[in-house]
């Protein structure tokens, strides 16, 4: 079946603008969460859904940063005022309920220029 | 604040050899999980360990936890080009606040794996 995909796979943007990164999860998959994958931090923790509320916000960089979960499924990770300090990889995985693996889609590349 | 190292960092490995990764966290854990990603790629689950003494292999590939000792080792039988890789190890731990974990995973720095002819 499909797995996690995300969107636009690669995006390059000037400093200053606002960036929107979607995440459409396994079908079914209640549980949805991000991360960040940069040369210098590593893999990262952002946020975390369950269904449509995100009960840890706690990864989550700043307030430029912000989260939204529509229908228990699509995701949209925005980013307002992007520095360059944000390019990095941005991955999303979802898993089930109950279930203990996590599925990860191929993630967005962004580049902030 | 949970720390995860693994150790190497990096690994040079003869076609044909064995060796060991390891992965140390500083705090009890629900679960451990061993995750591979090719250059350019996204992660592709390798292994999930849920108990202590959980032993789990996949081809050439073995990964065992030890909670007690909060470690777990990924060990790779006869090496191939084909495992040359970064792997990481993921650790998820109940909330401060008590509860059930729910997947919050915090990532080892990563191993990268070259396997030579």
């Amino acid at each position: 079946g499909a797995g996690v995909s995300q969107s636009p796979s690669n995006k390059v943007t000037e400093k200053g603008k606002d960036v929107e990164l979607r995440c459409d999860p396994i079908s079914g998959h209640t549980a949805l969460y991000w991360y960040r994958q940069s040369l210098g931090q590593g893999l990262e923790f952002l946020i975390y859904f369950q269904g449509n509320s995100a009960p840890d916000k706690s990864g989550l960089p700043s307030d430029r940063f912000s989260a939204e979960r529509t229908g228990g499924s699509v995701s949209t990770l925005t980013i307002q005022r992007t520095q360059q300090e944000d390019s990095a990889v941005y991955l999303c995985a979802s898993s089930s309920v109950g279930a203990r693996e996590q599925y990860f889609g191929p993630g967005t590349r962004l580049t902030v220029t | 604040e949970l720390k995860v190292e693994q150790n190497p960092l990096f690994l040079s490995m003869q076609e044909g050899k064995n060796y060991t990764i390891y992965c140390n966290y500083s705090t009890t854990s629900d679960r451990l999980y061993w995750y591979r990603q090719d250059p350019g790629k996204s992660l592709e689950s390798l292994f999930v360990l849920l108990s202590n003494g959980a032993v789990k292999q996949e081809g050439r590939l073995m990964a065992s936890l030890d909670t007690k000792a909060r470690l777990s080792t990924l060990h790779i039988t006869a090496a191939v080009h084909d495992l040359s890789a970064t792997y990481f190890c993921a650790v998820d731990i109940r909330p401060p606040g008590g509860g059930t974990s729910y997947g919050k995973l915090t990532f080892g720095q990563g191993t990268i794996l070259t396997v030579h002819p």
